[in-house]
């Protein structure tokens, strides 16, 4: 099952940021949280991934709270191609050194001109 | 980098014959290789796990005689759905991590559509 939960649905104005919540309060304190989105019929795509410290690259920001049980994800200027399913997972240790995604049911993003 | 692409792209198959999928990691060298499904308006699912070498891992439920995983190489895995039916039709992806990555992200391929008559 995925730790995480998130709300089914968001609109986002185009040039605005979108704020994109997630809750994983049973995350342990070696867990990482990772964000990926999927454009209709693509494969996903990788976009931030954070322990505990806030972190920003090119596409995004990732602010954790400092319980970790929640976080949200930062795009601070949205575009229309941004328009797409955000899975916010918690990477589970599956052994050794494999990790694995459980991806839970994401929040769909739909920017609006 | 860290790119991953998968053949073909979409497939049509009568049912009861087999259908292999190709994943490949072009420009990294791939220790383990995931395998997921995804039916419509649903999330992925993960069915198994394949390091190069080893036999895959398969995810609870998921039938490892009808999905055959095979990872010989650090470039590329296979997967064979042997005598599908329709209910086998789905979106599959696979996915490649190095293990080199700081934090052995996955890299994940554009999918490959099936779809069983």
């Amino acid at each position: 099952d995925a730790k995480t939960t998130q709300p089914p649905s968001m609109d986002c104005a185009e040039g605005r940021a979108a704020n994109l919540p997630c809750n994983h309060s049973t995350i342990s304190g070696n867990e990482y949280v990772y964000w990926y989105r999927q454009i209709h019929s693509q494969g996903p795509q990788y976009i931030i991934h954070g322990l505990k410290n806030n972190e920003t690259n090119e596409m995004a920001s990732l602010i954790i709270t400092e319980d970790r049980k929640s976080s949200t994800l930062i795009l601070p200027h949205a575009t229309l191609r941004d328009t797409a399913v955000y899975y916010c997972i918690v990477r589970v240790n599956s052994g050794g050194s494999n990790y694995k995604l459980t991806f839970g049911k994401g929040t769909l993003l739909t920017v609006n001109p | 980098g860290a790119v991953v692409s998968q053949h073909p792209s979409w497939v049509i198959c009568k049912s009861g014959t087999s259908v292999k999928i190709e994943c490949r990691s072009l420009d990294f060298q791939a220790t383990t290789m995931f395998w997921y499904r995804q039916f419509p308006k649903q999330s992925l699912m993960l069915m198994a796990t394949s390091n190069e070498g080893s036999k895959a891992t398969y995810e609870q439920g998921v039938e490892k005689d009808k999905f055959l995983i095979n990872h010989a190489s650090l470039t590329l895995s296979t997967l064979t759905v042997t005598s599908a039916h329709p209910e086998d039709s789905s979106f599959y992806i696979c996915s490649a991590s190095s293990g080199q990555a700081t934090y052995n992200e996955q890299f994940f391929g554009p999918g490959t559509r099936l779809t069983v008559l």
